[in-house]
């Protein structure tokens, strides 16, 4: 089975800079979730997608960030303008049905590096 | 706020001694909780899981504690190798807002480091 495949792997901008990341969710997977793993912090979520619908984005700066996930299956997840602090790793994770007791999948994630 | 945090932030281990990784977390409501590993330069991965109705489950080499009476949970490794270096998450997985969807609440992570 694929996991979740995510590009780039990395990312160098400039701050006030706009950047976009790429999610292709294990097949199947209904679910499909964004985090932001700040160095030496644990992952925290920032949307999640059940099927093309938003379910939580909460946390989600949303003057800023932007996500979507047309027809269900790939994701983007947009920030303009970035700001330094950013910076950080960003995971895409899916699940089948984001059920409470599923595991989550996670990609290799995206390493953002605002300067 | 509530949140999940270890007490712990690095451990360094001799190869085929025993690890604990410990958690606290602060919300009392909390049932379902999973320890992920994260090596570097990968995504969180699962390790095991347990449901607060539980005080003990064991997995291949690890072992979840489950102490809800003062809101702790450990993960043991037994025979800890070079290989289980990696950072070791705790998680919470609550109920989102009374729909059938997890939130996943991660701790600040700990360092684990095998010696050979």
């Amino acid at each position: 089975e694929a996991g979740v495949a995510q590009s780039p792997r990395y990312k160098i901008i400039e701050k006030r800079q706009s950047v976009a990341f790429w999610c292709n969710p294990i097949s199947g997977h209904a679910t499909l979730y964004w985090y932001q793993q700040i160095l030496g912090q644990g992952p925290k979520l920032l949307i999640q997608f059940q099927n093309n619908g938003v379910v939580d984005d909460s946390q989600l700066p949303k003057d800023r960030f932007s996500a979507e996930r047309l027809k269900g299956v790939d994701s983007t997840l947009k920030i303009q303008p970035a700001k330094l602090e950013d910076s950080a790793v960003y995971l895409c994770a899916s699940s089948r049905a984001g059920g409470r007791e599923e595991k989550l999948f996670f990609g290799s994630g995206t390493q953002l590096s605002v300067l | 706020g509530e949140s999940v945090g270890l007490h712990l932030p690095t451990l360094s281990v001799q190869e085929g001694d025993n690890s604990i990784i410990n958690c606290a977390y602060s919300n009392s409501a909390s049932d379902y909780f999973i320890w992920y590993k994260q090596e570097s330069g990968k995504g969180p991965q699962f390790i095991i899981d347990i449901r607060s109705n539980m005080d003990k489950r064991q997995g291949q080499r690890v072992t979840v504690l489950l102490n809800k009476t003062v809101k702790h949970l450990s993960l043991q490794i037994a025979a800890t190798q070079p290989g289980d270096s990696a950072v070791y998450f705790c998680a919470e997985n609550r109920d989102a807002g009374g729909t059938s969807y997890g939130k996943l609440t991660f701790g600040q992570g700990t360092i684990l480091t095998v010696h050979p």
